[in-house]
């Protein structure tokens, strides 16, 4: 099926440990957005990519880093993992140039349940 | 910069009530609008959307916004509400630049009492 597939879907680290959290999309989309969600917070975002090998923070950018290496793929990785990074990662993409306008049509992946202990 | 304020954390109604969901935003320009659901465990679905035109808009599943400028909101209704509509939804506002992210609002936890 067509879509944003995340994995993995749940992963538990270790303070201090590092992690790359896969986001796919295979709808040709050109834009792509990682958020994360806590209780009573709402989806704040992290970062984006308007285009491969484009990538922009968002608005909690700090202990993220990103790549965009191919169009399909966005990439999240922590390098030195932090309790307060506990939380679930929602990716996102939308905009296929092909089908014509921008309509803001996002399509979500469905969460990554990251714990840090 | 944007925000989006939903001021009610819950709201319980009971089946077959009427439903209104709040949502307030800040933005500089004539904003793009959106209503995404969520249920336990998974990912965001899009309710609805508000680019320019009409400001009554409807929705899947039954429901309809309006927009009303003077007062910068995006209230979300349904006039019958279901037990399988109690899920957490969101309202986003869409920036009008390059990046076109959306921010959300903290979301509001509707319950629904049989």
């Amino acid at each position: 099926n067509a879509g944003v597939t995340q994995t993995p879907k749940f992963r538990v680290l270790k303070t201090g440990q590092s992690m790359t959290l896969l986001c796919a999309q295979d709808m040709n989309h050109e834009y792509m957005y990682w958020y994360r969600q806590d209780p009573g917070m709402g989806l704040r975002l992290i970062h984006y990519s308007v285009g491969e090998g484009t990538t922009a923070k968002g608005e909690v950018p700090d202990g993220y880093n990103v790549s965009r290496l191919k169009k399909q793929n966005f990439l999240l990785g922590l390098e030195s993992a932090a309790p307060s990074q506990t939380s679930v990662y929602f990716c996102a993409s939308s905009y296929n140039p092909s089908t014509g306008g921008l309509d803001y049509g996002y399509t979500f992946g469905s969460g990554t349940r990251l714990t840090v202990v | 910069a944007q925000s989006v304020t939903q001021p009610d954390i819950h709201i319980t109604v009971s089946e077959g009530a009427s439903l209104e969901l709040r949502c307030n935003y800040s933005y500089g320009a004539t904003p793009y609008l959106f209503w995404y659901v969520q249920s336990p465990g998974q990912g965001l679905q899009l309710l609805l959307k508000y680019f320019s035109g009409d400001t009554l808009v409807q929705g899947i599943k039954g429901f309809e916004a309006e927009f009303k400028r003077s007062q910068s909101s995006f209230n979300l209704r349904k006039p019958s509400v279901h037990w399988s509509d109690a899920a957490e939804y969101f309202c986003a506002v869409g920036a009008r630049d390059s990046s076109y992210k959306l921010i959300f609002g903290s979301g509001t936890r509707l319950l629904v009492r049989p």
